[in-house]
């Protein structure tokens, strides 16, 4: 079955560190993968997505994921936090519903804390 | 990037009653249009997918009775929850896409509160 997995509900770090979101998919296809971000009273915004080619991606915000097919991983990172990256963090991989229509798959978020 | 427009951002209605919700693409025709439930602290779960002009398609364990969608035009979707109940209190969010690009943009979110 198609699924997403995000292992961390919750993750804190200070300021200036680096930061590593984890994704893990099950999907019997090539998969189109993404990550999104919500903010408190926004909505989701695309930090970035992987449809074929380079497996790292650089996104928005100055985030990057790589695509690990061995892995079934999708990882998000930040080579240093602001405390506006505060928010919560969704993974998500491009499937097809029962009428052929593209729909995402949604792992359970990881809310991010930042510490001053 | 694309403009996703959702009114309204929160709604307060009498159990009994119906509210409808609006989705609209601002700046590009949405062939397909995504409508999502969220509670708190959870994540996303898709209700219905409709393509302009078709029957949405309904996802397992949604009631196309209670959650009316409409898609009637490429820059309009609705979905009316029916003789809403406490328990249809939630965070309706929906997305919209054109064909051939399977990235999809997001509104911001309904916050349903039926009393």
């Amino acid at each position: 079955a198609q699924s997403v997995t995000q292992p961390d509900i919750h993750i804190t770090v200070s300021e200036g560190a680096s930061l590593e979101l984890r994704c893990n998919y099950s999907y019997g296809a090539t998969p189109y993968l993404f990550w999104y971000v919500q903010s408190p009273g926004q909505g989701l915004q695309l930090l970035l997505k992987y449809f074929s080619g380079d497996t790292l991606v650089q996104g928005i915000k100055g985030f990057e994921a790589e695509f690990k097919r061995s892995q079934s991983s999708f990882n998000l990172r930040k080579p240093s936090v602001h405390w506006s990256d505060a928010a919560e963090y969704f993974c998500a991989v491009g499937a097809r519903n029962a009428g052929n229509n593209r729909k995402l798959i949604w792992g359970l978020g990881t809310s991010l804390a930042v510490n001053p | 990037g694309a403009v996703v427009s959702q009114h309204p951002s929160w709604v307060i209605c009498k159990s009994g009653t119906s509210v409808k919700i609006e989705c609209r693409s601002l700046d590009f025709q949405a062939t397909t249009m995504f409508w999502y439930r969220q509670f708190p602290k959870q994540s996303l779960m898709l209700m219905a997918t409709s393509n302009e002009g078709s029957k949405a398609t309904y996802e397992q364990g949604v009631e196309k009775d209670k959650f009316l969608i409409n898609h009637a035009s490429l820059t309009l979707s609705t979905l009316t929850v029916t003789s809403a109940h406490p328990e249809d209190s939630s965070f309706y969010i929906c997305s919209a896409s054109w064909r051939t690009n399977t990235e999809a943009f997001f509104g911001q979110g309904t916050r349903l509160t039926v009393v």
